[in-house]
């Protein structure tokens, strides 16, 4: 079952902040954030494992709340270059990770000078 | 180092009609997979593989086959097409230590 993802868009200016959240109604081992741009394959920005950890990529961070089963991706002082569509994958929790991620709808995010 | 590499890019098929789908990867890694993408519908898995000559269900397995017979190769077919077919198709490897997915640049798939 797909993860699901909220806002489905957002539009914001340069400079703007945006949080972008990812549930799941399964207990998950590990939870993936990627950017793709139009016509680009996905890129990898980070990866978080079931603990609760916060992870952060320059101005892009992202949290993992194991027991609500969510993650939120934060982009700080966005840029022209954050522009794209955010997926989440998450991994179900099976004991050691199944490595089988399902990916959400995605969230696609403009920013405009 | 080219990383994942499928072909072709590019396809357009009648119905009924099968091809196959190549992905191959040069960075040694065990689990490589196969997605489609649809508008508004994000990522979803079709088939992957946890190694040499094994092979696993995703999401949406009907209608497609795979093969891994080399580790660096995992093969897509479609038996007899469909215009629901009609898709970007992703391949993806498995980082080995840092579970990142490193994707293919897409083929694209027209059924007609």
């Amino acid at each position: 079952q797909q993860p699901v993802q909220s806002p489905q868009a957002v539009i914001l200016r340069e400079g703007e902040d945006a949080v972008i959240n990812c549930s799941s109604s399964k207990a998950l081992y590990s939870v993936h954030w990627y950017r793709q741009k139009h016509g680009e394959a996905p890129v990898f920005l980070m990866i978080l494992l079931k603990g609760g950890e916060q992870k952060g990529h320059d101005k892009i961070s992202a949290s993992f709340n194991e027991k609500k089963q969510q993650s939120s991706l934060y982009l700080t002082a966005s840029q022209l270059s954050y522009s794209g569509t955010y997926f989440c994958g998450t991994e179900k929790n099976s004991g050691a990770g199944s490595y089988q991620l399902t990916f959400g709808k995605g969230t696609k995010l403009s920013v405009i000078p | 180092n080219a990383g994942v590499t499928q072909t072709p890019k590019f396809r357009v098929l009648k119905t009924g009609q099968s091809m196959t789908l190549l992905c191959a990867q040069d960075m040694n890694h065990e689990y490589m997979y196969w997605y489609r993408q649809d508008p508004g519908m994000g990522l979803r898995l079709i088939h992957y593989s946890v190694g040499e000559g094994t092979t696993a269900k995703g999401e949406v397995p009907d209608g497609y086959n795979v093969s891994r017979l080399k580790k660096q190769n995992f093969l897509l077919g479609l038996e007899s097409a469909a215009p629901s077919q009609t898709s970007v198709y992703f391949c993806a490897s498995l980082g080995t230590y840092t579970g990142e997915l490193f994707f293919g640049e897409g083929s694209r798939l027209t059924v007609l």
